[in-house]
């Protein structure tokens, strides 16, 4: 399976503080992206990473990609009690016409 | 928001009954995919339909089924329930059928007694 494997489970921060997850994955990509969850709703795409491409940003978040580990990070700097929610990693198939989500990060942020 | 929408929004069937579940999607947006998301689990890919065409399959029974409409709205369609099928169903549009950014809907939440 190519499905994403998200590291940690759970994160519980306080306030002001970053979180960082990780995400490993098992194929090669052409992209991958992040999305957030809360509880239990639709999921909410929060930024997209290309193969070719080692950073990105956008806001408080960073995102690296380091395809020779197969692998990507979520960095959320300054969080807030809002950034509760869990979050996904998704990778597509070569295809390109579908998206492998991992079983994702729990994030809690401590008011 | 993201525009897409999805109805019921919580649903209790039976073990061997059938259920619809509808999505209408983000105007302008060709493509339709539909997830399973268990309790705990990231969300499972169903199928994608592109142009009413279903477009890509994962590994799902077939009867799982779906429909897109020339308006590209869409249905999910499954038969004899099983009681492995209760989560959270979740249809998601984009612009194309290549890699791009999904917009999900709130889905559908499906319980089977």
């Amino acid at each position: 399976s190519q499905q994403g494997e998200e590291d940690p489970q759970a994160l519980s921060i306080q306030e002001g503080e970053n979180a960082t997850m990780n995400c490993s994955y098992k194929t090669s990509i052409n992209n991958l992206q992040w999305y957030r969850q809360n509880s239990g709703r639709g999921l909410v795409h929060l930024i997209l990473i290309r193969s070719n491409e080692r950073e990105k940003h956008s806001g408080r978040l960073r995102v690296t990609l380091d395809t020779s580990k197969k692998s990507s990070s979520l960095l959320i700097t300054a969080s807030r009690a809002a950034d509760t929610a869990s979050y996904f990693c998704a990778t597509d198939a070569p295809t390109g016409n579908q998206f492998y989500f991992g079983t994702g990060t729990s994030l809690t942020v401590i008011p | 928001e993201t525009g897409v929408t999805q109805s019921p929004t919580h649903l209790i069937k039976t073990r061997g009954q059938q259920v619809t579940l509808r999505c209408s999607s983000q105007s302008g947006h060709n493509t339709v995919s539909w997830y399973q998301q268990a309790l705990g689990q990231g969300p499972q890919f169903i199928f994608q339909y592109y142009r009413e065409e279903e477009n890509g399959r994962g590994n799902f029974p077939p009867r799982f089924s779906g429909l897109q409409f020339p308006n590209y709205s869409s249905e999910l369609n499954v038969n004899a329930l099983e009681l492995d099928d209760s989560a959270l169903y979740l249809c998601a549009s984009s612009l194309f059928s290549g890699v791009e950014t999904q917009y999900f809907g709130p889905g559908t939440r499906l319980l089977v007694l």
